[in-house]
């Protein structure tokens, strides 16, 4: 099946800091990746869409200058947080399409992010 | 605004005690409804996706259904590796999904 896999799975950083989430579709090309953040004991929610080549498109109120998103091929899609705080602390999780479709997407395993 | 809430947040069940999970939605346009199981620490698994009333699907020992209102996941006999975290999500005819809570299941032997 498809597999999605996401660099690193632990972060813990200093307030302040930036920390880049690396998300790959290790056997298929994505041609859409997703990414969610998701607070303990809350439903996951959607931050952005990416398409290989263009720029993200963001949710209403996630500000696109702190969660900087880049999909410059079709197996790699990169998230970064840009001057961490303790309430960007989450686990973070992407998903990746071979279409452009929500329906099929694949997610990966997650990476749990603690600023300090 | 599209709305899922999914009951009942806890499930405690005993090895082949069948149940049923509730997920409650209010959506614009249903352009689908999605299951998903997740483990602890772990990206959500796709299991169904239903598009209409009536629309029944099912794999191994779970079984979804979808009315106008709400969907269920039935799991008959479940086993304790069906202990899981089990999510909702709609897709209404703004194509941005919202998910449940989730409902966290735990089978003892």
């Amino acid at each position: 099946g498809a597999v999605v896999s996401q660099h690193p799975s632990w972060v813990i950083c200093k307030s302040g800091t930036s920390v880049k989430i690396e998300c790959r579709s290790l056997d298929f090309q994505a041609t859409t990746m997703f990414w969610y953040r998701q607070f303990p004991k809350q439903s996951l929610m959607l931050m952005a869409t990416s398409n290989e080549g263009s720029k993200a498109t963001y949710e209403q109120g996630v500000e696109k200058d702190k969660f900087l998103i880049n999909h410059a091929s079709l197996t790699l899609s990169t998230l970064t947080v840009t001057s961490a705080h303790p309430e960007d602390s989450s686990f973070y999780i992407c998903s990746a399409s071979p279409g452009t479709t929500f329906e099929t997407q694949y997610f990966g395993p997650g990476t749990r992010l603690l600023v300090l | 605004e599209d709305q899922v809430t999914q009951s009942p947040e806890a499930l405690r069940l005993q090895e082949g005690e069948s149940s049923s999970l509730n997920c409650s939605y209010t959506v614009s346009g249903l352009r689908g409804l999605f299951w998903y199981r997740q483990d602890p620490g772990k990206g959500p698994e796709f299991l169904f996706t239903l598009y209409s009333a009536g629309e029944e699907k099912e794999k191994e020992r779970l079984k979804a259904t979808l009315t106008k209102k709400e969907s269920f996941l039935h799991i008959t006999a479940p086993k304790p590796e069906d202990s899981a975290t089990y999510l909702c999500a709609v897709r209404g005819q703004n194509y941005i999904p919202t998910f449940g809570r989730g409902t966290s299941l735990i089978v003892h032997p």
